[in-house]
């Protein structure tokens, strides 16, 4: 069975530029979790979704949003780029919204220069 | 913002030694805990988990305990070996919440 997959694997931007990332869960999946992490701060919930709905969102300003399909594939949007979005975009997937582990994938590395 | 703490962000060892990295939970409702490793330029890799109702689960050379009393969580590494070297992150989750709170992680580095 193929893991979570995301892309792409690396990406660079200027600040107030708009990126859009990818995930594609373990087959079967239908909760999708994203993370932001970062050296200083660790990893950081952004938000998760179960059946194309959202149910729980992080501490993360409105520039940060995402979307699940009907396939339970997942994007998440960063606008207006700023410095401090530079990091590690993990997306993780898991069979059950709650108390089951999340299966990781590699992450998007974004650097906002 | 939330997070699960941490009581040492690095760790020595020497191969073929035990580790031990332990970790402080706030929210007594959590019900669900689990250790992940994490190698450089790959995301979290699942250890092992353990639910409230247990205070004790073994894998494969790792063993987890819970004391809910005190809200601590360790993962014990029998025989410490070159590869565990790594970051090592634990996570706390509920069953009305939707979202796994990460710790900050330890490092563990292991001396050959």
């Amino acid at each position: 069975k193929a893991g979570v997959t995301q892309t792409p694997r690396y990406l660079i931007k200027t600040r107030g530029q708009q990126v859009t990332l990818s995930c594609s869960p373990i087959s079967g999946h239908r909760s999708v979790s994203w993370y932001q992490q970062t050296p200083g701060q660790g990893l950081q919930f952004l938000f998760e979704y179960f059946s194309e709905t959202q149910r729980n969102k992080g501490n993360f300003p409105g520039r940060f949003s995402g979307r699940q399909f009907s396939n339970s594939r997942s994007e998440m949007n960063v606008s207006t780029l700023e410095l401090g979005d530079s990091a590690l975009y993990l997306c993780a997937s898991r069979g059950r919204p709650t108390n089951e582990k999340l299966f990781f994938g590699s992450g998007t590395q974004l650097s906002v220069l | 913002g939330e997070s699960v703490g941490l009581h040492l962000p690095t760790l020595s060892v020497q191969e073929g030694d035990n580790s031990i990295i332990n970790c402080a939970y706030s929210n007594s409702a959590s019900d669900y805990f689990i250790w992940y490793k994490q190698e450089s330029g790959k995301g979290p890799q699942f250890i092992i988990d353990i639910r409230s109702n247990m205070d004790k689960r073994q894998g494969q050379r790792v063993t987890v305990l819970l004391n809910k009393t005190v809200k601590h969580l360790s993962l014990q590494i029998a025989a410490t070996q070159p590869g565990d070297s790594a970051v090592y992150f634990c996570a706390e989750n509920s069953e009305s919440s939707y979202k796994l709170i990460f710790g900050s992680g330890t490092r563990l580095l292991v001396r050959p």
